[in-house]
């Protein structure tokens, strides 16, 4: 069965420190893996989007790396803001014709000033 | 473009009556995917159309729940008759190609009392 977990659950930083967070994923055939932020009350909103080829994607502050070999990706935010408090949702799609998404549970950033 | 436009925002209905959520993907977007997001099960995937066409409906959960898509530009998911484990955030989101961002509208957040 395919499975994406995350890592930490929830995480508390303060203001200006780096985080990051990881994904582990266990997708078949895989296509690609994608990072959302989802802010409290709205619909997540894309970040990053990997295929296999690629093992680091940066969006502003957001850095994304993805190690194939190993099924691991993690989501690197730098000098972290306020605005950065929100759950990141790890997302992995199958390379078939289906092309369906495993969804994880997410990790829950509190960034504290 | 005004993004992914989901109706009603928020919904508080009786266990037993007809719920119908409406949504408006992003303009040329030609896939369209319903959502169910809750604090135990995290974000699911019920139902995604390719072109006005179900692909897949295996995440729907009962056969109380229904979607259609009539054109491109409208969709909706209906739940008859909805009942309290009902209760949930329902996110549509579109995308150009199946294995590509997705956008999500703003959710219906769902209360069946």
């Amino acid at each position: 069965k395919n499975q994406v977990e995350q890592s930490p659950q929830s995480l508390i930083i303060l203001e200006g420190k780096n985080c990051t967070l990881q994904c582990n994923y266990t997708v078949s055939p895989f296509s690609n893996l994608r990072w959302y932020k989802q802010d409290t009350g709205r619909g997540p909103v894309s970040l990053t989007i990997m295929t296999f080829s690629e093992n680091t994607k940066s969006n502003g502050r957001y850095t994304a790396t993805l190690d194939a070999d190993t099924k691991q990706s993690s989501l690197h935010i730098t000098a972290s803001q306020l605005s950065d408090s929100a759950s990141y949702i790890c997302v992995v799609s199958e390379d078939t014709n289906a092309g369906k998404s495993t969804f994880g549970d997410g990790t829950t950033l509190t960034v504290k000033p | 473009d005004a993004g992914v436009i989901q109706s009603p925002r928020h919904e508080v209905t009786e266990m037993g009556q007809e719920v119908t959520l409406r949504c408006k993907p992003i303009s040329g977007h030609d896939y369209l995917f319903w959502y169910r997001q809750t604090m135990m099960r995290g974000l699911e995937l019920l139902i995604y159309f390719n072109n006005n066409v179900p692909i897949d409906d295996s995440g729907m959960p009962e056969d109380r729940f229904s979607a259609k898509m009539p054109n491109a530009s409208f969709s909706t998911l209906k739940i008859q008759p909805s009942e309290p484990r009902d209760s949930a955030v329902y996110f549509c989101a579109s995308s150009l190609l199946l294995r590509e961002t997705q956008y999500f509208g703003p959710g219906t957040r769902l209360l069946v009392l």
